[in-house]
């Protein structure tokens, strides 16, 4: 079956305008998290959206939001980027509760500039 | 939340060697996951191992629920096994509020040179 599809996968952005990322998570699952991946960070969690309604939040700014649609495909939106929000973003789907593990896109990676 | 300490943060094998990767959990832990990250960035799932032991061929994990830590076994290893090891996993004890929300260790990174 068909994987985790993230898009776009690179972007290049400027300073203070806006991003949308997309992440179709496999067939049947109805769980999308959201992560995002820096050198000096790691990997930390943004937020995580179930059947259109979002479950559990990151500790990141109000800048960073998502949504999930009906047929579970998700998006998250950077509103006036910043430099630091240059990273690796990697999305995740996983049937409700994580059993059987999280499976990861390729992810999308932003450079802001 | 949960801290998840890996070790060794770096790893440096010639090919053919074998390597054990671990990964200690500060508290009982959900869904506990190995990873490997490939040179573009996507993280391929390696194991999903809550508890018990998992062999995939040249690779194996363990984890012990009860002491809060999983091993990763990397036998004959090969250049393609070079990348960023992670395990991660979400607290057992945080009920609804940890859904999704996988932490993960800072990485083992293993280079095998031929």
């Amino acid at each position: 079956k068909a994987g985790v599809t993230q898009t776009p996968r690179y972007l290049i952005k400027t300073r203070g305008q806006q991003v949308t990322l997309s992440c179709s998570p496999i067939s049947g699952h109805r769980s999308v998290s959201w992560y995002q991946q820096t050198p000096g960070q790691g990997l930390q969690f943004l937020f995580e959206y179930f059947s259109e309604t979002q479950r559990n939040k990151g500790n990141f700014p109000g800048r960073f939001s998502g949504r999930q649609f009906s047929n579970s495909r998700s998006e998250m939106n950077v509103s006036t980027l910043e430099l630091g929000d240059s990273a690796l973003y990697l999305c995740a789907s996983s049937s409700n509760r994580g059993v059987g593990g999280y499976t990861f896109g390729s992810g999308t990676r932003l450079t802001v500039v | 939340g949960i801290q998840v300490e890996q070790s060794p943060p770096d790893l440096i094998l010639q090919e053919g060697a074998n390597s054990t990767l671990r990964c200690n959990f500060s508290d009982s832990v959900n869904n506990l996951q190995w990873f490997h990250q490939n040179p573009w960035g996507q993280l391929i799932n390696l194991f999903y191992i809550p508890s018990g032991t998992k062999q995939n061929g040249r690779l194996s994990a363990t984890t012990v629920a009860t002491e809060r830590y999983s091993l990763l076994y990397i036998s004959s290893s090969q250049t393609t096994d070079s990348g960023v090891y992670f395990c991660a996993g979400y607290s057992a004890n945080a009920g609804g509020t940890s859904y999704g929300k996988l932490t993960f260790g800072q990485g083992t990174i293993l280079t095998v040179h031929p």
